[in-house]
């Protein structure tokens, strides 16, 4: 079982489609980062949240918290086929490393 | 500034031969951590390191080791690899993984065939 549960596993849209997934767990986290990984490449840093219920946006990506600290979601707006990559979640785990989710898998289609 | 860097990028084994993976880390950064990332897979903890001791390992077993240097350059040792173990070995550098979260190099693509 995962500690760190996202969904969709895959998504393919055309380009300019709005998408959302999802990231979720039964545990607390103190916080929570997104990445974004592309083919041949380690994953880069999207976004760190740390306050529940916070939402931060990144141009075209909207990010957000749970109130409870336990699941997270990433929202694209109009996406375009540079967004095609995995996306990961990821939570510190008993203050040592870092868990990660087995991601989801976007395709954009222009 | 140099980011994290891995070497080799690819890597073909043989069967039962040991495989040594090494991973320089961004300068100033003292943390190195290692994952395995099977294809269609999500990564998987495998190591972490931190001014030269093991902090943390995930459940792999004892035949993955590795070490980290003075400079806090790291090296992830495979004994007696397996099919299975073909995948991709990140390594990313961290300076509070909490707030700035993990660099991560580009990997090392291991096959064992």
């Amino acid at each position: 079982t995962q500690l760190l549960e996202q969904s969709p596993q895959f998504l393919s849209i055309q380009e300019g489609e709005n998408l959302t997934v999802y990231c979720n767990s039964s545990s607390v986290f103190s916080s929570l980062q997104w990445y974004r990984q592309e083919p041949g490449e380690g994953p880069v840093l999207l976004v760190t949240v740390v306050t529940g219920g916070e939402v931060k946006k990144l141009k075209r990506l909207t990010f957000q918290f749970g109130d409870a600290r336990k699941d997270s979601s990433l929202h694209i707006t109009a996406a375009q086929p540079g967004d095609t990559g995995l996306y990961l979640c990821a939570g510190p785990y008993n203050n040592n490393d870092m868990r990660f989710g087995a991601g989801t898998r976007l395709t954009v289609k222009p | 500034e140099a980011g994290v860097t891995q070497s080799p990028t690819h890597l073909i084994k043989t069967r039962g031969q040991q495989a040594t993976l090494r991973c320089s880390p961004i300068s100033g950064h003292t943390s190195v951590y290692w994952y395995q990332q099977a294809l269609g897979l999500g990564l998987q903890f495998l190591l972490w390191y931190d001014e030269g001791e093991e902090r943390n390992r995930g459940n792999f077993p004892p035949r993955f080791s590795g070490r980290q240097f003075p400079n806090y350059s790291s090296e992830l040792n495979v004994n007696a690899l397996e099919l299975e173990d073909s995948a991709l070995y990140l390594c990313a550098s961290s300076l509070d993984r909490s707030n700035y979260g993990y660099t991560f190099g580009s990997g090392t693509r291991l096959t064992v065939v």
